[in-house]
């Protein structure tokens, strides 16, 4: 069973720039959860989206955003970007209708860094 | 707020030695726990996990109960090899629906040969 896929594995913008990250999570799952993993902050909640809705949001601007699609892959964007924005960004992915203890399994990451 | 509280690493030990990483908690009601562990230039792996007071998750060597009466939920193992360096994180799923996991700010853990 393949995992957790992101991509790109690294991105390279300049302040200002707008940033997508892609995600696709394991067959069968239908939720899609994106973190942030800063230096010195943590892993910290962004986003949960599940079937194509965004159900809960962390204590992010704006700026970032997202979407899932039909087949349950997800996109994050980063508008504006600022460089404390500068992180790995992880996504994961869960079966709640299967249980709700189910956990999240979890992507490599794509290393975002902002010049 | 809910929270996790991890000890702070890094952890040194030798080869085969005993490693304990200690999770405390806050929350309300009976939150899920978790433990995963993140290699080098990796995401994390799911190490273990446990859904209510009294359980005992365990994998590849790894053991933690979860302890309601002390908040706690320490990981261990008896005998740790250098391939068990790497990030270890605690983490809690709360009782209400959010999605989200509250992660504990990770303990280093490096074995030396």
């Amino acid at each position: 069973e393949a995992g957790v896929t992101q991509s790109p594995t690294h991105l390279i913008k300049t302040r200002g720039q707008q940033a997508t990250l892609r995600c696709s999570p394991i067959s069968g799952h239908t939720s899609v959860y994106w973190y942030q993993q800063a230096l010195g902050l943590g892993l910290q909640f962004l986003l949960w989206y599940d079937e194509g809705e965004e159900r809960n949001r962390g204590n992010f601007p704006p700026r970032f955003s997202g979407r899932q699609f039909p087949n349950y892959s997800s996109e994050l964007n980063v508008n504006a970007l600022e460089l404390e924005d500068s992180a790995l960004y992880l996504c994961a992915s869960s079966d709640p209708k299967r249980d709700s203890n189910q956990p999240q399994h979890f992507g490599d990451g794509t290393r975002l860094s902002i010049l | 707020g809910d929270s996790v509280t991890q000890m702070e690493g890094p952890v040194t030990l030798s080869e085969e030695a005993f490693l304990t990483i200690n999770c405390t908690y806050t929350a309300t009601g009976y939150p899920s726990l978790f433990w995963y562990v993140q290699y080098p230039g990796e995401g994390l792996q799911l190490l273990l996990k446990a859904t209510k007071a009294d359980d005992k998750g365990s994998n590849k060597g790894f053991e933690a109960t979860y302890r309601k009466e002390t908040t706690s939920f320490h990981l261990e193992k008896g005998s740790v090899q250098v391939s068990d360096s790497a990030v270890y994180f605690c983490a809690l799923r709360v009782v209400s629906n959010t999605g989200k996991l509250i992660f504990g700010q990770g303990t280093t853990l490096q074995v030396k040969p």
